[in-house]
């Protein structure tokens, strides 16, 4: 069984610098991107963007772009989810989520559990 | 185009037909994904392409499109249907994903 397991829920101050992560199992890891989304409290869901992990290849929404990094351990099937400077507006639930098909995009068929990323002094 | 609109809540009497809507321009050449979501809970995708449901999503969910509006239809609604549905698809660059604002379906 495909599966997308999440690391576990984060409390961080303004400043600090964060990094989830999304294990992937049961499939060929190099076969689809990862997608990363964000979910505001009480808000909608976001794409933030995603990540081939064959090269590491990214595309960032221009909400997200700079402020995120997202990266690949190819020798664990881990994608990651990077800040280096948390606002507290990044107060969320973040989900990574891989395609039904290879190449696909927007078909997101399976989801990690979601990560709760708390921002407060 | 960069957006994709939906309403913001809709409700269905159990047991009745409902359809939730999605407008916006990149959906004149594209499919929309379309995703349930509950409190707490992980996103489920339960409408793909033309019109397909991954495996365990029951045929009361079905997606139509035309023009520049998805739709995505229970026929039956049942309690447990109850949930935000967000639409999805790509912007006309393609190598982007949307997310509508999501319509909160409410079953009397």
């Amino acid at each position: 069984e495909v599966q997308l397991v999440q690391s576990g829920a984060e409390v961080k101050k303004p400043g600090e610098s964060l990094t989830i992560s999304c294990k992937a199992s049961a499939y060929r890891f190099t076969t689809y991107w990862i997608n990363w989304v964000r979910q505001r409290p009480g808000k909608g869901l976001e794409w933030m963007g995603r990540i081939d992990p064959r090269d590491s290849y990214t595309n960032y929404s221009p909400s997200f772009q700079g402020h995120v990094t997202f990266s690949i351990d190819e020798s664990t099937n881990t994608a990651h989810l990077q800040w280096t400077s948390l606002m507290t507006s990044d107060t969320a639930t973040y989900f990574c989520a891989r395609p039904n098909l290879p190449g696909d995009t927007t078909a997101l068929s399976h989801w990690g559990q979601g990560t709760l990323v708390i921002v407060s002094s | 185009s960069s957006e994709l609109t939906q309403d913001p809540a809709v409700s269905v009497a159990l047991g009745q037909t409902v359809r939730i809507t999605c407008q916006g321009d990149s959906l004149r050449n594209m499919y929309a994904s379309w995703y349930q979501a509950k409190p707490g809970q992980a996103p489920i995708l339960v409408i793909y392409g033309k019109n397909n449901r991954p495996s365990g999503i029951p045929d009361r969910f079905s997606g139509s499109s035309s023009g520049n509006t998805a739709s995505l239809t229970i026929t039956g609604a049942q309690a447990e249907d109850e949930a935000d549905y967000y639409c999805s698809s790509r912007d006309t660059s393609g190598k982007r994903v949307m997310f509508g604002g999501g319509t909160k379906l409410t079953v009397l």
